[in-house]
């Protein structure tokens, strides 16, 4: 029973460089959540979908963030000409069967921005 | 996160009890639920109150009043292990949208 996978933990980019972050959920998790965790801070939300469905990207803080989940399973999260400011945790969760269910996190993808 | 409140940090001895507070908006209220988080891992759950009082789990009980907007999360025989950031989360909204709090860091010393 494998938990929340997400890949690479770690990711040196340019300022100006695309990074593509991946999230395998627990098999079978309708749910899926993507936030973004600063160094000393609780995570902040950036995205949900339930199934393939983005129902709230409210947490996106611009339009150089985009997340998909195309088959309902594995979620990516794409950051366009990244900036230093981008430089944080990045932490992907699942839960079963709702968004209020219970979240199980996922190592996170340490994003360095240079 | 927006308006949920706890401690920056906690110390306490190992084999002591440690009361963690968190405060948060009533408003749309789904649940309040409590993570685990060691340094440079991923939040591990611990427990959630849907409705008021006491749920205990092991050496781990949480507390929650929702008139008041607060609850807390109680470890009993603290281990060195514990030593970790304890976050607090309030599930909100039509699809139950989780705000967590900044965290609290606890350090136990022998």
């Amino acid at each position: 029973g494998a938990g929340v996978s997400q890949s690479p933990r770690y990711k040196v980019a340019k300022r100006g460089q695309d990074v593509a972050l991946r999230c395998d959920p627990i098999s079978g998790h309708v749910s899926l959540f993507w936030y973004q965790q600063a160094l000393g801070q609780g995570p902040e939300f950036l995205t949900y979908f339930q199934n393939e469905a983005q129902l709230d990207k409210s947490g996106l803080p611009s339009d150089r963030f985009f997340a998909e989940r195309p088959e309902g399973s594995v979620s990516t999260l794409k950051i366009q000409r990244t900036q230093q400011e981008d430089s944080a945790v990045y932490l992907c969760a699942s839960s079963g069967t709702s968004g209020r269910d219970t979240q199980y996190f996922g190592p996170g993808t340490r994003l360095t921005v240079l | 996160g927006q308006n949920i409140d706890q401690p920056t940090e906690m110390t306490a001895t190992e084999g002591a009890i440690v009361q963690i507070n968190c405060t948060y908006q009533t408003s749309g209220f789904n649940g309040l639920f409590w993570y685990q988080q060691h340094a440079g891992e991923a939040p591990t759950f611990l427990s959630y109150n849907v409705l008021d009082g006491l749920e205990e789990k092991g050496r781990f009980s949480s507390f929650l009043s929702r008139s008041k907007g607060y609850s807390y999360l109680l470890l009993k025989e603290l281990q060195m292990k514990d030593s970790a950031s304890y976050l607090c989360a309030h599930s909100s909204g039509s699809w139950g949208k989780f705000q967590f709090g900044a965290g609290t860091q606890v350090v136990v010393t022998p």
